[in-house]
């Protein structure tokens, strides 16, 4: 399966625009790019997906490179309650032994009030 | 979004006991379901996937006979972890599924936290 790689930790001040970056430079053309997070003793939550293009929803943004070899999470205006380890995962829907997840190891966001 | 629960949320149980845990997708139908492993300050590891009807898959190096797990129903999944030793405590999450395309995301569960004195 195609890793990803994304920074252990980052911080951002409450109200400000987030920007998470992930690389996946193996990324295959069957790849969709998902975005989870997970806040503590929870379970992980879906923000978005993506394939090629841009994509919003009411949680974020997700920009995708045009190689796709990398993307990016955007949180518009982070809050306190964003503080979470957010996960980029790739998942190949073309195998048919079930789509799995494998997690990375995240990003660990710290928002600052 | 669709919900995914489990039952326990938290089990305290003596070592060399079995533990049984609960996953259900509450308003949807789930082909497949997943579980996950996560110890303290790591990431979700993908223990094995199940498909309603049929044998689970084990990830590489997951022990099927200690982590038994049965999809009996399109809605339920259960993983016993069997003799469980103080090795096993930790975080089980489980996921659902209702199909295999891209509009057919994962949902997860909140979590089981296992003690094992």
């Amino acid at each position: 399966d195609a890793k990803t790689t994304q920074p252990n930790s980052m911080e951002s001040n409450e109200e400000e625009p987030v920007h998470l970056p992930c690389n996946h430079s193996t990324i295959s053309g069957t790849d969709y790019i998902h975005w989870y997070r997970q806040l503590p003793s929870q379970g992980p939550e879906y923000v978005i997906h993506g394939l090629t293009s841009n994509v919003n929803n009411r949680m974020a943004s997700l920009a995708i490179a045009e190689d796709r070899k990398s993307s990016t999470l955007i949180l518009h205006r982070a809050t306190l309650r964003d503080a979470a380890v957010y996960y980029c995962i790739l998942r190949d829907i073309t195998r048919n032994t079930g789509n799995q997840f494998y997690f990375g190891t995240g990003t660990s966001l710290t928002v600052i009030p | 979004g669709a919900v995914v629960s489990q039952h326990p949320s938290r089990v305290i149980c003596k070592s060399g006991t079995s533990v049984k845990i609960e996953c259900r997708s509450l308003d949807f139908q789930a082909t497949t379901m997943f579980w996950y492993r996560q110890f303290p300050k790591q990431s979700l590891m993908l223990m094995a996937t199940s498909n309603e009807g049929s044998k689970a898959t084990y990830e590489q190096g997951v022990e099927k006979d200690k982590f038994l797990i049965n999809h009996a129903s399109l809605t339920l999944s259960t993983l016993t972890v069997t003799s469980a030793h103080p090795e096993d405590s930790s975080f089980y999450i489980c996921s659902a599924r209702s199909g295999w395309t891209h509009f057919n995301e994962q949902f997860f569960g909140p979590g089981t936290r296992l003690t094992v004195l």
